[in-house]
């Protein structure tokens, strides 16, 4: 199947620091991405969906200005952590579909576990 | 709300049995389900789509059902072993761009 390759796996960062995370489609392009956000033992959270060359769609209570996303080109969407806090600690995971995201499978990002310090 | 509920209690099994997970959905309709395995600290990987004018799905091991009168959809792996412990996550989707995901239920699988 496709792949989806997410960077860092892992990040430890100070309070008040800014985190960045990539998401990138290895072998095909990605119209399309999403970012998720997962708390232990919890489903996961939709943030926001990515749109190439387009504003970044947000989820009800996810605030843009904090959670920036960037998606310029078919094959790469970063999401950068501003300001981060304690509270912004989580695994945050990115997702992209070759076609329609609805009825085909979505490839997954290993994932990033953010900690904030 | 709309909602994809799974067990939250591990499932544990002997190798060798068939392994039955339930997901069930509540204000809504989904268009599809879909099951993943997540392993700690990884992304989610595909298993399985089922529409909902599909009353089952098989690959392999693995099979799942779709019950739209008991908004329901059961996983099973059959013939379980150690190596399918994980956490097994059920989605579905409208046919917009949105997936609603359920918690997931942890599968215990012993030698």
């Amino acid at each position: 199947g496709a792949v989806v390759s997410q960077h860092p796996s892992r990040v430890i960062c100070k309070s008040g620091t800014s985190v960045k995370i990539e998401c990138r489609s290895l072998d095909f392009q990605a119209t399309t991405m999403f970012w998720y956000r997962q708390f232990p033992k919890k489903s996961l959270m939709l943030m926001a969906t990515s749109n190439e060359g387009s504003k970044a769609t947000y989820e009800q209570g996810v605030e843009k200005d904090k959670f920036l996303i960037n998606h310029a080109s078919l094959t790469l969407s970063t999401l950068t952590v501003t300001s981060a806090h304690p509270e912004d600690s989580s695994f945050y995971i990115c997702s992209a579909s070759e076609g329609n995201p609805t009825s085909t499978e979505a490839f997954f990002g290993q994932g990033t576990r953010l900690t904030v310090v | 709300s709309q909602k994809i509920e799974q067990n939250s209690e591990a499932l544990n099994i002997q190798e060798g049995k068939t392994a039955t997970l339930t997901c069930n959905y509540t204000n809504y309709s989904p268009a599809y389900l879909q099951w993943y395995r997540q392993d700690p600290g990884r992304g989610p990987v595909f298993l399985l789509l089922i529409r909902e004018n599909e009353k089952e799905k098989r690959k392999e091991r693995l099979k799942v059902t779709f019950d739209t009168t008991l908004k329901q959809s059961l996983f099973h792996i059959t013939a379980s072993q150690p190596a399918d412990s994980a956490t097994y996550l059920c989605a579905g989707n409208t046919g917009g761009f949105k997936t609603i995901f359920g918690a997931g239920t942890r599968l215990f699988v012993k030698a």
